[in-house]
């Protein structure tokens, strides 16, 4: 079974500065996609990012960006800029490729990130 | 605009009822998950669903049952409502094949037991 740890169960920074969530997880597969999806106030989860195991260059999405360490089974998110609209419940997740979706994410226990004026 | 939507974002029941929570999507997803979302344990897989009335335990299934009787619905059932079910039901569909695709989820039902 796969685990999903994410170990800062909050963060705060000011708006514009840069932060960094922190993931790891543990797996003995080859072939996964791992995600960090946000969650606002609103509750609808939202996909911020996504990046296929098998790919050594890291994601990028606008103000997001991974930094993924396989051979450590490491995958952090970084926000860049970020900007009050970033607070918001982030969670790590992860999904074997060999079943084709079809088993679901496993998540970590998420981030809290505030970001104050 | 593609979407999940579950019947009820709030709902208050009370111990020994049996609740009912259903999901629908409008993408024709072949998966359709249940999790649930407790602070400081994160989403939580139930059971989820590959096709028509096919089911799937996931982490904690007990006190759950499901159901998917037509492709687009998948219903979740609390047979007798306990305390400790009090918590945020989040439903969750992705298309099979690409274990890349993004998993869409619906806005969430807190449910209260009291």
């Amino acid at each position: 079974a796969q685990t999903v740890t994410q170990s800062q169960p909050e963060m705060s920074v000011q708006e514009a500065e840069t932060v960094t969530l922190s993931c790891t997880y543990d797996t003995s597969e080859n072939n996964y996609y791992l995600f960090w999806y946000k969650q606002p106030p609103s509750r609808q989860m939202i996909l911020v990012i996504r990046q296929e195991a098998y790919k050594q260059q890291n994601a990028t999405e606008n103000r997001f960006s991974v930094n993924f360490q396989k051979a450590a089974k490491s995958f952090s998110l970084k926000i860049s800029d970020s900007q009050l609209g970033d607070t918001a419940m982030y969670f790590c997740a992860f999904i074997d490729a060999r079943g084709g979706g079809a088993d679901g994410l496993t998540f970590g226990k998420g981030t809290h990130l505030i970001i104050q004026p | 605009d593609v979407k999940v939507t579950q019947s009820s974002r709030y709902l208050v029941k009370r111990t020994g009822e049996k609740v009912f929570l259903e999901c629908v999507q409008d993408m024709d997803h072949e998966n359709m998950f249940w999790y649930r979302q407790d602070p400081g344990l994160g989403l939580r897989l139930i059971y989820f669903s590959y096709d028509v009335k096919m089911k799937e335990k996931g982490d904690i299934p007990e006190g759950y049952s499901v159901s998917r009787e037509k492709k687009e619905r998948f219903s979740l059932i609390l047979e007798s409502a306990s305390t400790n079910q009090t918590s945020m039901y989040l439903c969750a569909s992705t298309r099979q094949g690409a274990g890349n695709t993004e998993a869409f989820f619906g806005q969430g039902t807190r449910l209260t037991v009291v």
